[in-house]
């Protein structure tokens, strides 16, 4: 599986959109692009996951480049309880259903 | 409510003697998994199973056995547990063929 980056932190006003961007420039065509999110020592919990185009749900949207080396996952309107660690992770569809946890970005958000 | 769940919660205990920590998922899951948690090391994975009777070996499997005997149970055992299995352990599931993992709430385990 392809190794992502992520910054380690990122601050965010409460109300405002929070962009959490994703570098994986080695990602092979048949990998997706998967986020999930902690909060403080819970289980991690599902966001969103793409391949190429552009995604989005209840919670959040997902935009991928058109060379797929990075992509940023974006809460549009962030609120308090949307402070956690999320986690950029990329991987084929099938196979093993391993999951490999970076460090990930510590989102804060702030009053 | 479909969910994972995890007992005990909380644990100490201490070296050598023999625990389990149990996972029960009801959403009929065909894949399963364990994965602990430590300070700077983020998640890694200890076992999976396929299926039931299926199970294999994660990255870090050294002191722990597991069994898939039924579909919705998935006990991790720590046979002669030591400090360095002190973690936080998150069991998760999965359906066959789809990629969204459910994780259950964790259990923190202290080996004194």
């Amino acid at each position: 599986d392809a190794k992502t980056t992520q910054p380690p932190s990122m601050d965010c006003a409460e109300g405002r959109a929070a962009n959490l961007p994703c570098n994986h420039s080695t990602i092979s065509g048949n990998e997706y692009v998967y986020w999930y999110r902690q909060i403080h020592s819970q289980g991690p919990q599902y966001i969103i996951h793409g391949l190429k185009n552009n995604e989005t749900n209840e919670m959040a949207s997902l935009i991928i480049t058109e060379d797929r080396k990075s992509s940023t996952l974006i809460l549009p309107h962030a609120t308090l309880r949307d402070t956690a660690v999320y986690y950029c992770i990329v991987r084929v569809f099938q196979g093993a259903q391993k999951l490999v946890f970076g460090q990930g970005t510590r989102l804060t958000i702030n009053p | 409510e479909a969910q994972v769940t995890q007992n005990p919660r909380y644990l100490i205990t201490v070296t050598g003697k023999k625990l389990t920590v149990t996972c029960s998922q009801n959403m009929n899951h065909e894949y399963m998994s364990w994965y602990r948690q430590d300070p700077g090391l983020g998640l890694r994975q200890i076992y999976y199973s396929m299926n039931v009777e299926v199970t294999d070996k994660g990255d870090v499997p050294e002191g722990y056995k597991v069994s898939r005997k039924e579909k919705r149970n998935f006990p991790l055992i720590l046979e002669s547990p030591s400090p360095n299995q002190t973690s936080l352990y998150f069991c998760a599931s999965s359906a066959s063929g789809r990629e969204t993992q459910y994780f259950g709430p964790g259990t923190r385990l202290l080996v004194l």
